[in-house]
C-alpha cells in the first residue's frame, strides 16, 4: 500500500505563533490531497483540500501543495489553544479507490 | 442533518462472537471507507465502496472480515469470529463523487474481551 508519512510530534508552538505541518506521500500519481484535524476521542474532521500546485487559504490555514517533491503542508496562523490536535495528512491515490492516511502530528499549542 | 451515522457507538463482545456494525453515509454520497484506528498502526483503510460496488479491499483481513452495502443508505462491517487484537475505533466516512472530500461518522469503539 502506498505510504503518507508524518512527524509524529508533538508539535509545540506558543499561543499566536504559526504552526507548520508537513506529509510526503509516495503515489507521485495522487491527485488529491487532505487534511483532518482529530481530537481526543473523537472521529477526524476535515479541514482542508487541495488538488493543485500552490497554496490554497481559509481562514487561518493555508494547504501547500508541492507535486513533484510530493510534499503536502499545513500552516495554521494565529495559533489557539483550541488547535491542540492530532492533524492528519490524507492522500487519494492514483486510481481513486484508496485514501491513505499518515498517522498524524500531534500539535500542541500553549497559552 | 448532514452527517454519516455509525451503530453502535461502544460494543463490547467475547472473544469469538460475531460482530456486525453499521454505518449509514450522508444521502447522496456514493462512496463509502471503512477504516480500523488504533494507536500503534493509526488509520488503516479496510475497505472502499463507490456506487455499492466494492472496489478496494485489500487492507481487510479476508479470513474473518466482510464488508457489503445491501443499499445505498447502508453498510456493514463484520467480524466473525472476532479476536482480542480486532479491539480498535472503527470509522466509516462517505463522500460525494470520487476524488472529494470524505465525512466521518463517529465511530464505533469495539473492545473483545
Amino acid at each position: 500500500q502506498k505510504e503518507v508519512e508524518q512527524n509524529s510530534g508533538p508539535l509545540s508552538v506558543p499561543e499566536g505563533a504559526i504552526a507548520s505541518l508537513n506529509c510526503t506521500y509516495s503515489d507521485r500519481g495522487s491527485q488529491s490531497f487532505f487534511w483532518y484535524r482529530q481530537y481526543s476521542g473523537k472521529s477526524p474532521e476535515l479541514i482542508m483540500s487541495i488538488y493543485s500546485n500552490g497554496d490554497k487559504e481559509d481562514g487561518r490555514f493555508t494547504a501547500q501543495l508541492n507535486k513533484a517533491s510530493q510534499y503536502v503542508s499545513l500552516l495554521i496562523r494565529d495559533s489557539q489553544p483550541s488547535d491542540s490536535a492530532t492533524y492528519l495528512c490524507a492522500v487519494l491515490n492514483q486510481a481513486g479507490t484508496a485514501l491513505i492516511f499518515g498517522k498524524g502530528t500531534t500539535l500542541s499549542v500553549s497559552s | 442533518d448532514a452527517r454519516v451515522t455509525q451503530t453502535p457507538r461502544h460494543k463490547v463482545t467475547e472473544m469469538g462472537q460475531e460482530v456486525t456494525m453499521r454505518c449509514q453515509p450522508i444521502l447522496g454520497h456514493n462512496t463509502v471507507f471503512w477504516y480500523r484506528q488504533t494507536m500503534m498502526q493509526g488509520l488503516e483503510l479496510l475497505a472502499y465502496f463507490r456506487n455499492r460496488a466494492p472496489l478496494d479491499d485489500s487492507g481487510m483481513p479476508k479470513d474473518r472480515f466482510s464488508a457489503e452495502m445491501p443499499d445505498a443508505t447502508l453498510a456493514t462491517l463484520k467480524i466473525q469470529p472476532s479476536e482480542p487484537r480486532d479491539s480498535a475505533v472503527y470509522f466509516c466516512a462517505s463522500g460525494l463523487e470520487a476524488g472529494a472530500e470524505a465525512f466521518f461518522g463517529q465511530g464505533t469503539r469495539l473492545t473483545v474481551v
